[in-house]
């Protein structure tokens, strides 16, 4: 089992760009999650996913998009890019949102926007 | 709404000495799940150990163990026998136990950078 990959790992936007970054689980995970990390803080959530076809806005969901079409798949989308987005991304799964149900996190992506 | 506090940006410990990272959380919930993730720095994020709130008993895993105070709302970690491997920002986490509301949504602290000393 791979477990939950990303990607790209990196990637370089200028101001005004679009992207999509693609989260890939083969954990057969109802929930997925959307994270990013920026220095000196934890991570937050962007948008998460409680079933394929479902999504629905976490802590900072402005300027995102997302979409799971398929449930091993989570797309989010930068539909126009700029430079309070350079972060750290990170896309988590888990069976279930509840009791001990554990978090599994992808490698990361790392975003620049100049 | 929750929040998780993590007062110290920075540690240090010698190897095969013991080390306490602290975590305080504010909540109104009397159900809830409390989490240590570690992150090397390969960035891939590790669980390390894991306490239900209901659960009177301190969570073990082999070197990693925690002191939870619910009353307190506090939650340390203790890694005793530090090694090399163990240098890493580690954060603490907290998601509610009631279904429906934050749909098993993690709230991290802001992390603590652990520097293991040879």
């Amino acid at each position: 089992n791979a477990g939950v990959t990303q990607t790209p790992k990196f990637r370089v936007l200028k101001t005004g760009q679009s992207m999509t970054l693609l989260c890939a689980q083969d954990m057969n995970h109802e929930y997925m999650y959307w994270y990013r990390q920026d220095p000196g803080m934890g991570l937050r959530l962007i948008h998460y996913s409680v079933g394929e076809g479902t999504t629905a806005k976490g802590e900072v969901p402005d300027g995102y998009n997302v979409s799971r079409l398929k449930k091993q798949n989570f797309l989010l989308g930068l539909e126009s890019a700029a430079p309070s987005q350079t972060s750290v991304y990170f896309c988590a799964s888990s069976k279930s949102g509840q009791d001990y149900d554990e978090q599994f996190f992808g490698p990361g992506t790392r975003l620049t926007v100049l | 709404a929750q929040t998780v506090t993590q007062s110290q940006p920075e540690m240090s410990v010698q190897e095969a000495e013991t080390v306490t990272l602290s975590c305080t959380y504010d909540t109104s919930e009397s159900d809830y799940y409390l989490f240590w993730y570690k992150q090397p720095p390969s960035r891939q994020m590790i669980l390390v150990i894991r306490q239900e709130a209901y659960k009177q008993q301190n969570a073990t895993e082999n070197r990693f163990s925690v002191n939870f105070q619910k009353a307190a709302k506090s939650f340390s970690l203790k890694i005793s026998d530090s090694q090399l491997g163990d240098a890493a920002m580690y954060f603490c986490a907290y998601r509610s136990a009631y279904y429906g509301g934050s749909q098993g949504n993690l709230i991290f602290g802001k992390g603590t950078k652990l520097s293991v000393k040879p």
